[in-house]
C-alpha cells in the first residue's frame, strides 16, 4: 500500500512528557500537512511543508509544538511538556502540485491520549 | 478569519436522498471540498468545486454558489456503509491549508 502513513497510530503518554510522532506521504508528494482534531469536530489545521521548507503555522502550534521535513520526504511532530488539552487525533495528509487545488490524502491518524 | 456551519446531524433510509448544507465566511476563497470520514477512519476526499455548478461524481453530487457562499453534497440512493461524517472544507487564498467545518453525521437506517 503506497498510502501515507503514521506512527504510530496511538500514544499514551503521562502530563509534561515529550512524544513524536512521524508521518511518511505518499512518494513523490511535495506537499504535506499536519492537522488536529478532537472527538466530533473537523480537522483543524496545524501546519504546512511544502518540500523541505515549513510555509505555514498556526497559531494552534504553541511554542510546544515543532514539526520538520528534514529532506523533503518523512517528517515529524514533536510536542513538548504535553498537557491533558494536547489530546487529540493528529492527522497528516499530503498532496503533489504547485498551484491551484490538490487533493490531500490523509493518514490513519495518531491518536494521542494524555493522562 | 474563516468558518464553515453545516448541520450536526442527519437520519435517512436506505435508498433516500440526503442533502447537506455548508456555509462559509471566508477573507479569501479558491474551493469548496467535501471529505467523507467512517468512525476510527481517516478523512477521504469526495469533491471539489471551485466554479459556481454541479459537479456529479457517481452517488454524490457536490454544488457551489460562490455569490452566496454556499455549498451542499447531495448523496443519493443512500447505502448503509454511507453513514460516516461528512465535512466541508474551504481552501483559502492565503496557503495550501484546508479550513474544515465541524462535520456533519449521517446515519443510514434499514
Amino acid at each position: 500500500d503506497t498510502g501515507v502513513s503514521q506512527d504510530p497510530r496511538h500514544k499514551i503518554t503521562k502530563r509534561g512528557q515529550n512524544v513524536t510522532f512521524r508521518c511518511d506521504p505518499i512518494s513523490e508528494h511535495n506537499r504535506l500537512y499536519w492537522y488536529r482534531q478532537t472527538l466530533g469536530q473537523g480537522p483543524e489545521f496545524l501546519t504546512y511543508f511544502q518540500n523541505e521548507a515549513q510555509l505555514e503555522k498556526s497559531r494552534l502550534l504553541s511554542d510546544r509544538f515543532s514539526a520538520e521535513r528534514p529532506k523533503g520526504s518523512f517528517s515529524t511532530l514533536e510536542i513538548q511538556r504535553t498537557e491533558q488539552g494536547d489530546s487529540a487525533m493528529y492527522l497528516c495528509a499530503s498532496s503533489y502540485g504547485q498551484g491551484g487545488y490538490n487533493e490531500q490524502f490523509f493518514g490513519p491518524g495518531t491518536r494521542l491520549t494524555v493522562l | 478569519g474563516q468558518s464553515l456551519e453545516q448541520p450536526s446531524e442527519v437520519t435517512a433510509v436506505e435508498g433516500a436522498i440526503v442533502q447537506i448544507n455548508c456555509t462559509y465566511q471566508t477573507s479569501g476563497f479558491y474551493g469548496l471540498s467535501w471529505y467523507q470520514q467512517h468512525d476510527g477512519g481517516a478523512p477521504t476526499f469526495l469533491s471539489y468545486n471551485a466554479l459556481d455548478g454541479l459537479e456529479e461524481t457517481g452517488r454524490f453530487s457536490s454544488f457551489l454558489s460562490r455569490s452566496d457562499s454556499y455549498g451542499y453534497l447531495l448523496l443519493q440512493e443512500l447505502q448503509m456503509k454511507d453513514s460516516a461524517s461528512y465535512f466541508c472544507a474551504v481552501k483559502g487564498a492565503a496557503g495550501n491549508k484546508l479550513t474544515f467545518g465541524g462535520g456533519t453525521r449521517v446515519l443510514v437506517k434499514p
